[in-house]
């Protein structure tokens, strides 16, 4: 079964804090992206990380990606509430790992909240 | 999202009825998807399509239908609705698997 596991799934910090989103799947995928959810709005993309070792930044947002490991993180740097949101990862598997047409197969999500 | 609409954006229907959504797109893309996002769950597949009439079964495509008759247009129809269904539906689009633009959702509560 091919599965993506979040953690935390809740995730409450300190502004100014610094934290990590673990993102662990089980098949082989060479993909994998990274989504930001507000409260009853659509999927915002944040990062597309398209090989092993690829690094993104965005501001305090950082993305890895270990196809060797078959982990993703997200790093939170110096936290500030406008980062409150849920994120997710997704995985699109290889078509030989049960991948078909670029579907996407999503964690449960990692809902954030910073405080002041 | 640009390049993306669906409607309706909310729907209250009734047990047994049949409902179906739409999914537009202006990109031309060759690949949409529909998803349902559940507390929970984050999003599942329901259906999928490669190009026009070209579709396909995801993860959770009971008791619903999908049709593609033109490039632009992708439709989920529940063939008769039941409270199970209630969720959030989300289309995406994707050109080549490098992104994936998703739609705003349709809330659809079942009664």
């Amino acid at each position: 079964e091919l599965k993506v596991e979040q953690n935390p799934l809740f995730l409450s910090m300190q502004e100014g804090k610094n934290y990590t989103i673990y993102c662990n799947y089980s098949t082989t995928s060479d993909r994998l992206y990274w989504y930001r959810q507000d409260p009853g709005k659509s999927l915002e993309s944040l990062f597309v990380l398209l090989s092993n070792g690829a690094v993104k930044q965005e501001g305090r947002l950082m993305a890895s990606l270990d196809t060797k490991a078959r982990l993703s993180t997200l790093h939170i740097t110096a936290a500030v509430h406008d980062l409150s949101a849920t994120y997710f990862c997704a995985v699109a598997p290889l078509a030989a790992y049960g991948g078909s047409q670029g579907n996407l197969i999503f964690g449960k999500g990692t809902k954030l909240s910073v405080k002041p | 999202d640009a390049g993306i609409t669906q409607s309706p954006r909310h729907k209250v229907t009734e047990t047994g009825t049949p409902v179906t959504l739409r999914c537009h797109q202006t990109e031309n893309h060759r690949y949409m998807y529909w998803y349902r996002q559940d507390p929970g769950h984050g999003l599942r597949l329901i259906h999928y399509s490669y190009g026009v009439k070209d579709t396909d079964k995801g993860e959770v495509s009971d008791g619903y239908s999908v049709s593609r008759s033109k490039t632009e247009d992708f439709l989920l129809t529940l063939e008769s609705a039941t409270s199970s269904q209630t969720s959030v539906y989300f289309c995406a689009i994707t050109r080549r698997g490098d992104g994936y633009t998703f739609g705003s959702g349709t809330r659809l509560t079942v009664v």
